[in-house]
C-alpha cells in the first residue's frame, strides 16, 4: 500500500511565525487531502489538492504530483493554529492512508 | 454548514460486548467511511461504503467488523465482540463524490474495558 510521510514531526512556532509542513508518498495519489486535528481531536479538512495551489486565508497548500509530495503554508500562526496536522492519500474514492501528523505547538 | 453526525461521543463497554457506534452523514453524499485512531497514533482506514455495499476494507476490518446503511441516512458500525485492543476513537466520514474533500465526523471515542 501507499506508504506517507510526513516532516518535520514536531514544530514549535512563536505567534506571527511562518511555516511549511512537508507530505511525500510513495506512489502516484490522484486523491490528496490535508486535514487539522484540533486539541479536542476533531479533524477538519483544509484541502483536497491532488495537484496545483489552493489557498484558503492564512493556509495555502502545493501538491507536486509528478514528484509525489504536497507542501502545507501556514502563515501569520496564531495560537489556534495549534493542533496535529495530517497528509492523506490514494489511489481515489475508497480509502486515503494518513501520515504520523505534524504536531504544531504555536506560543504566544 | 452540513455535518456528518456521530452517536455517542463516548461510549465504555466491557470486554467481550456487542456495541454498535452511528453516523449520519451528509444528505447528497454518496460514499461512507469509517476509520479509527488508537490514542496517539495516526487514523487507520477501517472500510469504505458506496451503493449499499462494501467497496474497500482494510485487514483490520475482520470477522467481528460490519457495516450497514439501514435506513438510507444512518451508517453503522457493529464491533461483535469487542477486545481491549478495540479502544480507539473512532471516525465517520463521508463524500459527495470520488474527486471532493471528506467531512469527517466528531468521532466517537470507544473504551473497552
Amino acid at each position: 500500500g501507499i506508504q506517507v510521510e510526513q516532516s518535520p514531526p514536531d514544530l514549535i512556532l512563536q505567534e506571527g511565525a511562518n511555516s511549511t509542513l512537508r507530505c511525500n508518498f510513495s506512489d502516484s495519489v490522484n486523491n490528496l487531502q490535508w486535514f487539522h486535528q484540533n486539541p479536542w481531536g476533531q479533524l477538519i479538512n483544509l484541502f483536497y489538492i491532488p495537484s496545483g495551489t489552493k489557498q484558503n486565508g492564512r493556509l495555502s497548500a502545493t501538491t507536486v504530483a509528478t514528484e509525489r509530495y504536497s507542501l502545507l503554508y501556514i502563515s501569520s500562526s496564531q495560537t489556534t493554529d495549534s493542533g496535529v496536522y495530517f497528509c492523506a492519500g490514494g489511489g481515489g474514492y475508497q480509502k486515503v492512508t494518513f501520515g504520523t501528523g505534524t504536531k504544531l505547538q504555536v506560543i504566544p | 454548514e452540513p455535518e456528518v453526525t456521530q452517536t455517542p461521543s463516548h461510549q465504555v463497554t466491557q470486554m467481550g460486548q456487542e456495541v454498535i457506534l452511528r453516523c449520519v452523514p451528509i444528505s447528497n453524499h454518496l460514499y461512507f467511511y469509517w476509520y479509527r485512531q488508537i490514542l496517539g497514533q495516526k487514523v487507520e482506514f477501517l472500510v469504505s461504503f458506496y451503493n449499499n455495499e462494501i467497496s474497500e476494507k482494510s485487514e483490520i476490518f475482520d470477522d467481528q467488523f460490519s457495516v450497514e446503511r439501514p435506513d438510507g441516512s444512518n451508517f453503522t458500525l457493529k464491533i461483535r465482540s469487542t477486545k481491549l485492543e478495540d479502544s480507539a476513537m473512532y471516525f465517520c466520514a463521508s463524500n459527495p463524490r470520488g474527486d471532493y474533500g471528506y467531512t469527517f465526523g466528531s468521532g466517537t471515542r470507544l473504551t473497552v474495558v
